[in-house]
């Protein structure tokens, strides 16, 4: 089990700039999750796939945001235009598929620091 | 609107000494309330569920409890390792999403 992956762990970025994050679930997990965080909150919840179908998209989502899943695998987060408050830790999780009333423990990645200048 | 609230935002202590976390909930129907333990430049990892007022529990030097209204999560005899931020978040109904609501978390700081 090597866990939830993420990649690039620390991005620099320009304001303006486009820039791309990676998750890669622990296998067989079917659902996915990215949150982020500011310094001194707790995570904030962005957006949910359920394998390769995006079930949920927080309403404080711009739409400079778009996140895909293709082959319900490996994720990306892409932000477009960015802006420093933009600036943040962008965390990925995944949970398995239970049954109803089933314990929905999060596994999360280390995630990616993101600093627009 | 659903919403966690944790208190106090920092904790220190000295080792040995026991204390207390609070976090307070609002929330139109509770699917489960959660734990995790979060070290610095790290994600967050589980600690707890609870499903339903009254529900309690344990693992190693940590205790949580659930009320309708509020969770404690319990620290006996902490040791510097316990040294983290701890987030509670709350799963509202129909909670099939997996999508929680954290609280902005308590920082504790055991000295030894």
């Amino acid at each position: 089990d090597t866990g939830v992956s993420q990649d690039p762990r620390h991005k620099i970025t320009k304001r303006g700039q486009n820039v791309t994050f990676r998750c890669d679930p622990i296998s067989e997990h079917n659902r996915l999750y990215w949150y982020r965080q500011t310094l001194g909150q707790g995570p904030e919840f962005l957006t949910y796939f359920q394998n390769e179908a995006q079930l949920e998209k927080s309403r404080l989502l711009s739409d400079r945001f778009s996140a895909e899943r293709p082959k319900g695998s490996f994720s990306t987060l892409e932000i477009q235009r960015t802006e420093q408050g933009d600036s943040a830790m962008y965390l990925c999780a995944s949970s398995p598929r239970q049954g109803a009333g089933a314990n929905e423990k999060l596994f999360f990645g280390s995630g990616t620091q993101l600093s627009v200048l | 609107e659903d919403q966690v609230t944790q208190s106090p935002e920092a904790l220190r202590l000295q080792e040995g000494e026991s204390s207390s976390l609070n976090c307070s909930y609002t929330v139109s129907g509770l699917r489960g309330l959660f734990w995790y333990r979060q070290d610095p430049g790290k994600g967050p990892e589980f600690l707890f569920t609870l499903y339903s007022a009254g529900e309690e529990k344990e693992k190693e030097r940590l205790k949580a409890t659930l009320t309708k209204k509020e969770s404690f999560l319990h620290i006996t005899a902490p040791k510097p390792e316990d040294s983290a931020t701890y987030l509670c978040a709350v799963q509202g109904l129909p909670g099939n999403t997996g999508k929680l609501i954290f609280g902005q978390g308590t920082t504790l700081q055991v000295k030894p």
